[in-house]
């Protein structure tokens, strides 16, 4: 079984301040790793992904995560954030090779100042 | 291409009553999640189905819920009786399993049970 921590429920940044939020996971095996984000009333979407290979993970909207496996770590950054970032962040992992039902960790809001 | 279809976006309605959410998942998806996001609980999975069967349900809290997927394109999530305790957003995500892990969400139900 896997699980993923997610440090922050809320960060709070002013724009164009860069941002980072945390991930941490759990699992015996390798893992698939995922950043989705929720808009207001949206369903949540996925901003990026890492399978394999490079662990410098780019996605949309300029966020990039880097998967960390001494760390088991998969943090979310942005060097410089827009006041249409404000939304809610979930990491995700699912097990790779294995069933690929995706743990979600709790979310962190994501809040950017004027 | 359209998206994962959920209706009603918005349902108000008695305790007691039976609630029916649908589901219309991507085409050529062949796995289909039903999802209920809260602020107490976060994102739970509540019931994943492979090929229309059901594979994993150990998520519905209890027997008033209960979820059906009589072909490819339609699912259904009904609550019966409902009670104020189910007071959240609902969520439908499909996924191709070819990109594992890799879930697309509809924009949800949000329901209130008064």
């Amino acid at each position: 079984a896997q699980s993923v921590t997610q440090l922050d429920s809320q960060v709070p940044v002013f724009e164009e301040a860069p941002v980072e939020l945390r991930c941490n996971y759990s699992s015996s095996v390798s893992v698939y790793l995922f950043w989705y984000v929720q808009y207001p009333n949206q369903g949540l979407q996925l901003l990026l992904k890492y399978l394999s290979g490079s662990t410098l993970v780019k996605g949309i909207n300029g966020f990039e995560a880097e998967f960390n496996k001494s760390q088991t770590s998969f943090h979310l950054r942005k060097p410089s954030v827009h006041i249409s970032d404000t939304a809610e962040y979930f990491c995700a992992v699912s097990q790779a090779g294995g069933s690929y039902i995706p743990t979600f960790g709790r979310g962190t809001s994501l809040i950017v100042h004027p | 291409d359209a998206g994962v279809i959920q209706s009603p976006r918005h349902e108000v309605t008695e305790m007691g009553q039976e609630v029916t959410l649908r589901c219309k998942p991507i085409s050529g998806h062949n796995s289909l999640f039903w999802y209920r996001q809260t602020m107490m609980r976060g994102l739970e999975l509540l019931i994943y189905f492979n090929n229309n069967v059901p594979i994993d349900d150990s998520g519905m809290p209890e027997d008033r819920f209960s979820a059906k997927m009589p072909n490819a394109s339609f699912s259904t999530l009904k609550i019966q009786p409902s009670e104020p305790r189910d007071s959240a957003v609902y969520f439908c995500a499909s996924s191709s399993g070819l990109i594992t892990g890799e879930l697309f969400f509809g924009e949800g139900s949000r329901l209130t049970v008064l």
